[in-house]
Parts: structure tokens; sequence; C-alpha cells
């Protein structure tokens, strides 16, 4: 079963700088990770998604996440954040045999004016 | 216009008593799922439907029973409610490939006194 750790239950940044947010999954085949935003009092919302290819994809608003295999990793990045961008991030992985997508704890962004 | 319809939005009820959370899609997909949201257990998949037949399930107690009358609908029936089922309750959908996005609703907040 696959599994996913995102280490950093909160993170406060300021605005116009940098963002990394972790995500490490568990899955001993080839996952399929994603990165959706929960705004206060809704659903989530995908941000973006890796299924091959390019381990770089962009998302929306600037946002891009980078799958490296060997670190079982899927961080998501952004280079300059703005105050919308606080919610909660959560990092998720699906396995290729259709199951539902399972998430991680969530990181709760705060951005500084 | 919401996609994902989840009714009602917030619900209380009493211990012991028994409540059905509904929820309908009108973005013509085949799979239905239902999370669940709280303090204790962010995100927690309880759920999956694919043409109305059950996926996967992930939910320990029958006291969870997932109903589909329609290929659109998605009702999560709880019997013998206990404070400790309180949590937001999210349905979602997607085309159901492996790695399709999934549509989250607004979800169902449940209180149980």
């Amino acid at each position: 079963a696959q599994s996913v750790t995102q280490p950093d239950a909160r993170v406060t940044v300021s605005e116009g700088a940098s963002l990394q947010l972790r995500c490490k999954y568990s899955y001993s085949g080839t996952p399929y990770l994603f990165w959706y935003v929960q705004y206060p009092r809704q659903g989530l919302q995908l941000l973006l998604k890796y299924y091959s290819g390019d381990p770089v994809v962009q998302g929306v608003n600037g946002f891009e996440a980078e799958f490296i295999k060997s670190n079982s990793s899927f961080h998501l990045r952004k280079a300059s954040v703005h105050w919308s961008d606080s919610a909660v991030y959560f990092c998720a992985v699906s396995a290729a045999d259709n199951n539902a997508p399972r998430f991680g704890a969530g990181t709760k962004l705060s951005v500084k004016p | 216009d919401p996609k994902i319809i989840q009714k009602p939005k917030y619900l209380v009820a009493v211990t012991g008593s028994e409540k059905i959370l509904i929820c309908e899609q009108y973005l013509g997909h085949n799979a239905m799922y239902w999370y669940r949201q709280s303090a204790k257990k962010p995100l927690e998949f309880m759920f999956s439907y694919s043409y109305q037949k059950l996926m996967d399930n992930q939910t320990a107690s029958s006291r969870f029973q997932p109903q589909s009358s329609k290929k659109n609908h998605l009702d999560l029936q709880i019997t013998a409610l206990k404070p400790d089922d309180s949590a937001t309750y999210f349905c979602a959908s997607s085309q159901g490939r492996p790695a399709e996005t999934l549509y989250f609703g607004s979800g169902t907040r449940l209180t149980v006194l």
C-alpha cells in the first residue's frame, strides 16, 4: 500500500520569499503523485500532478514540483509567494492499479505580509 | 455552479442516531469517493466506487455504508453515531482511470453530541 509523509505541519514565510513544501512517499511501484490545495471551508483543488516524463512538473499559480525517485520525494516549490497562497497543501500518491489516492497530513502555509 | 453537490453543509446529530450524507456529481465521472477530515486523522480515505460498484473500502466499521442509487450519486449512511465520528466528510469524483484528478465537493461538517 502507498503512503505519504509531509514532515512539516506548519510553514510560515514572508510574502515574496521562495517556498518549498516537503513530501515523501512510500510505494514500491511507479507512483502517480499530486499536490492539492485547500482553502478555508472548501474542498481540495488540484495544483499539479506527475505521471511520467520530465520530473519537474508545472502547476497553477506558479507552483512546480520535482519528482526525485532516488529520494522518494515530490517537493512543491514556488519562487515568490503571495499572501493569497495561504492555505493547506496536501501531497497525495496513487498506485498504478487504479486505487484511490492517499493523502499526507497536509502542511498549513501562512504567508506574512 | 458547483459540480459536486454535498448536502447538508452542516449537520448536528446525537450519539446513537443515524444520518445520511448526500453527494451528487454533475461532471459525468465514473468513479466517486468518500474521504473524512478531522483533527485526529487529516483526510482519510474511506470508500471508492466505480460504475456504482465498490472498489476499495478502508473503513473498518460497518456503521459506515455507502449507497449508490444512480451513477452520479454516492451517499454515505452512518449508523449508531459516536462523538468520534465528528469530522468533515468530503465526496470526490474522477474519471476513474489511474492518476486522474479528483474533484472535491465542499464537504459536510458533522458534529455528534
